[in-house]
Parts: structure tokens; C-alpha cells; sequence
């Protein structure tokens, strides 16, 4: 099984709808992010967590909002979709302080708003 | 300014022959790491490397290695023996000190092996 999963894998919506992007982790990480693709770029940070309490914005973090509902859980929420959300979402994790500093990512979802 | 730069947007490589691919970074930061990863076409980020700035040596995983420049702040990768299944989009990426967490990732290189 995987370590990282996303769900869902595909997704279509409308604009102005509200969406969630589900995150799960068997690693035992207590870090977890939300990336953005889009054509032809590298990923974007969205928000990362550090544990349950610590929530954290990134660089393109207008228009979406997180939670963290256990160590194992982050959710990427968007409160009203628009066509330029439309992007593959990765979610990834990596250890605490002091652990290996690489990030493992899930499969990604995509997304398109319509 | 940007802090991850690839200037290679496509190689062809024949199948078996080694690939560098080119990247560069800036930071200002003592302790950094840096990342290549791999992206098929399915979609998927793999991680391949991985680079701390106080390493002395390069990073070896298997055919993959990190040449990494310090004084020059380069970290090139390279694939030895290059096979079609390394055909894909490959991404450096830095994480340092400053601001968020996340990483920050170059625009890629699209790497096609050629039989």
C-alpha cells in the first residue's frame, strides 16, 4: 500500500463550488504540505503543517484554506473554486526536527474547475 | 528572485549514454538541502537525491549522482547509462533555512531517451 494517498485521484467542479482534497499518511511523519502544479512549472507551496497544532501559510496560499485533524490527516480545502485553481495537487510529508529532510509525495490530484 | 534555476527545458539523449542535468540555485542561507525529483508522464513525484550543503561528498543512489558545486551553487544531476524508462520531467528543488518549509522547485527538464 501506499504511504502517501490523495483523494480523490480526479476531480471536475464548477466555479464557486466547494471542494476538499484528502490527504493521508502511513509514514509516522509529523510533517505534512499542499503543492500546486501547473503546466510546465515546478511546484508551488500552499500551506504546511508541523503537527495537529501548527498550521502554516506558504507563498500561493489565497483561496484555500487547511486542516490537520490528526497526525496522519491533511485536508486542502477550496471555499469557492475558480478556473485558475485548475492545477495537479500533491500533498507530501517529511519527519520533524532533526529526521530525514526529504519529502515523500502522494499520487497528486487533479483538478478542474469549470 | 528566483531561487532555482534549470536552463535545460528538453534534452534528447541516446539510450545508454550519461545525462547531466543542469541547476542551479541562490540562497544566502548556511544549511540547505537540495532535492532532484522525477516525474513520469502517469504524473507522480519521485524522490531520486538528496544533498546537504555541510555533505562533503557527492550524493550516490544507485545510477544517479549529485554533482554538487558549492562555491558555484550548483547541483547538477547525473544519470549514467541512461534507459527509456528515464524519459520524463525531471525537478531540482531547495529547501533552506529561510521562509516557509516547503521546498521550492525549479521549472524542470523534459529528458526524452532516444533508442
Amino acid at each position: 500500500d501506499a504511504d502517501v494517498t490523495q483523494t480523490p485521484r480526479n476531480r471536475i467542479t464548477k466555479t464557486g463550488k466547494r471542494i476538499m482534497l484528502e490527504c493521508s499518511q502511513t509514514k509516522g511523519h509529523d510533517r505534512m504540505y499542499w503543492y500546486r502544479q501547473d503546466p510546465g512549472l515546478g511546484l508551488q507551496l500552499i500551506y504546511y503543517s508541523f503537527d495537529v497544532k501548527d498550521i502554516n501559510k506558504g507563498e500561493i496560499s489565497d483561496g484555500y484554506s487547511v486542516s490537520r485533524q490528526a497526525q496522519a490527516k491533511f485536508s486542502l480545502s477550496l471555499e469557492s473554486a475558480i478556473p485558475n485553481q485548475t492545477a495537479l495537487y500533491f500533498c507530501a510529508t517529511s519527519e520533524g526536527v532533526g529526521g530525514e529532510e526529504t519529502q515523500y509525495f502522494g499520487p497528486g490530484t487533479r483538478l478542474l474547475v469549470l | 528572485a528566483q531561487k532555482i534555476t534549470q536552463t535545460q527545458p528538453g534534452m534528447f539523449v541516446q539510450e545508454k549514454e550519461a545525462v547531466t542535468l543542469d541547476c542551479t540555485y541562490d540562497t544566502s542561507d548556511q544549511s540547505y538541502g537540495l532535492f532532484w525529483y522525477k516525474q513520469p508522464s502517469s504524473g507522480e513525484m519521485i524522490f531520486l537525491i538528496y544533498q546537504g550543503s555541510y555533505d562533503e561528498q557527492n550524493a550516490t543512489e544507485g545510477r544517479y549522482s549529485l554533482n554538487f558545486q558549492k562555491a558555484r551553487k550548483s547541483a547538477n544531476l547525473v544519470i549514467s547509462a541512461s534507459q527509456l524508462g528515464d524519459s520524463a520531467m525531471y525537478f531540482c528543488a531547495m529547501r533552506d533555512g529561510g521562509g516557509a518549509d516547503g521546498l521550492t522547485f525549479g521549472k524542470g527538464t523534459h529528458l526524452i531517451i532516444q533508442p
